[in-house]
């Protein structure tokens, strides 16, 4: 069965540059959800979308930004780079009645230097 | 607000051994509580899920997990555990409305062969 596809699977940016991370979500998965895991902490939610609107937002710092296309694919834009954004990034879908019920992908590692 | 706290935060056992990851939560509605295993270098995966009705509830690999409303606990729970169960576990409830993830710390296994 096809899964949450995350890419790029592995990034490297400086400070102060711009990164921009994908989500492709299972097919008909119409709801889609970002989560950052620092280096030993738990997964933290950042944003969701649902049919292209922001659904939820958390912990999401004014530096990123995130939206959702009409395919359902999503992307999240970081900008101004910090060592502390080094993290993985999780992203999840679902059916939008069935949120309880998340597939997570494999994540984006990103690292800052 | 909702949060998960997890007892332990690393936990070593030999083969054999018997496992009991503790999980407290604090929500005072409806709670949908989960149980979701990291192994090593891969993304997030379903080992269980409560909902309603049986407060036992049987997941994937042998786990299962209790839920206990007055003491706000649903801990996990194998009777003997393999070398490959070595992971990081998180227990999670969810935001109902929202439907985000709210993960408690992680609590790392590592069995000895």
């Amino acid at each position: 069965a096809a899964g949450v596809i995350q890419s790029p699977r592995h990034l490297i940016k400086e400070k102060r540059e711009t990164a921009t991370l994908k989500c492709y979500p299972i097919p008909r998965h119409d709801t889609v959800y970002w989560y950052q895991q620092g280096p030993g902490q738990d997964p933290q939610f950042l944003i969701s979308f649902y049919e292209k609107m922001q659904s939820d937002k958390g912990s999401i710092p004014d530096r990123f930004s995130a939206q959702q296309f009409s395919d359902y694919h999503s992307e999240l834009n970081m900008s101004s780079l910090e060592l502390g954004d080094s993290a993985l990034y999780f992203c999840a879908s679902s059916f939008s009645d069935r949120r309880d019920t998340q597939y997570f992908g494999p994540g984006t590692r990103l690292t800052v230097l | 607000a909702q949060s998960v706290s997890q007892h332990n935060h690393h936990v070593i056992l030999s083969e054999a051994a018997s496992l009991e990851l503790g999980c407290n939560y604090s929500y005072g509605g409806t709670v949908n509580l989960f149980w979701y295993v990291q192994y090593p270098g891969q993304h997030l995966q379903l080992l269980l899920k409560y909902f309603s009705g049986d407060p036992l509830v049987k997941g994937i690999k042998g786990f299962e997990a209790e839920f206990i409303k007055s003491k706000f606990s649903f801990n996990l729970r194998k009777p003997s555990v393999q070398w490959s169960d070595t992971a990081e576990y998180f227990c999670a409830v969810i935001n109902p409305q929202g439907g985000k993830l709210i993960f408690g710390q992680g609590t790392e296994l590592s069995v000895k062969p």
